[in-house]
């Protein structure tokens, strides 16, 4: 149990489905990140969230839309997904933003997308 | 752009048997270079290392970072089943905490 949560663990959505992925940390952390990690390519940083603030979207679609009500929840909205939007979605935390800290992963949400 | 390389790609070893996991890296500002271990969903931290040449260890499992050659290693010693899994090596580089990853290396642990 690393202290963050996700749900759910797994989905399967049509591409014309909205879905929202949830994650909590009970870490006490200041951070949040959200991860993909699709088959044979090194997990990719999509959002970050510093106090509830964005301060990194790199590059992500769109149909992809974050959202972080406060430090202890993230979540991410999927809208008009694509088949290749299919993959391991990891919610990360850590105590902060711009010094050397580690991550604490949830067990992500396997998506497919039909 | 920052670059992270692991390998091999993947290893299959039987029990008792020391491996070696390589990472190196191609990035900009270096600040640390951290190694997680993804069992089935949630990687989960094994070391962060910021300086040379100083080895960190944790039981069977150490690693070393040599900054000269931009690289890193992790040492499994007398390998079980339970180390099966995919080891990924994070590097934090630049301002803020973005971690870039390699691709992994999967490794199986044969009774």
């Amino acid at each position: 149990e690393t202290g963050v949560t996700q749900t759910p663990r797994h989905l399967v959505m049509g591409m014309t489905n909205k879905k929202s992925l949830k994650c909590e940390q009970h870490l006490g952390h200041n951070a949040m990140y959200w991860y993909k990690q699709s088959a044979k390519k090194p997990l990719e940083l999509m959002f970050v969230y510093n106090f509830k603030e964005q301060t990194e979207n790199n590059s992500v679609p769109s149909r992809f839309s974050p959202e972080c009500p406060n430090s202890s929840h993230l979540f991410l909205h999927l809208h008009t997904l694509q088949p290749e939007d299919s993959a391991l979605y990891l919610c990360a935390s850590s105590r902060g933003v711009g010094t050397v800290e580690k991550l604490f992963f949830g067990s992500g949400t396997q998506l497919s997308v039909l | 752009e920052d670059k992270v390389v692991q390998s091999p790609l993947s290893l299959v070893v039987h029990e008792g048997d020391t491996v070696t996991l390589n990472c190196s890296y191609e990035v900009t500002n270096f600040r640390s270079l951290l190694w997680y271990k993804q069992e089935k969903k949630a990687p989960t931290f094994l070391f962060m290392l910021t300086s040379s040449g100083i080895e960190k260890k944790s039981g069977r499992l150490s690693s070393i970072l040599d900054k000269k050659e931009l690289s890193s290693i992790l040492n499994i010693t007398a390998t079980q089943t339970g180390d099966s899994a995919i080891y990924l090596c994070a590097v934090e580089a630049g301002a803020g905490n973005m971690l870039t990853f390699g691709g992994g290396t999967r490794l199986m642990v044969k009774p």
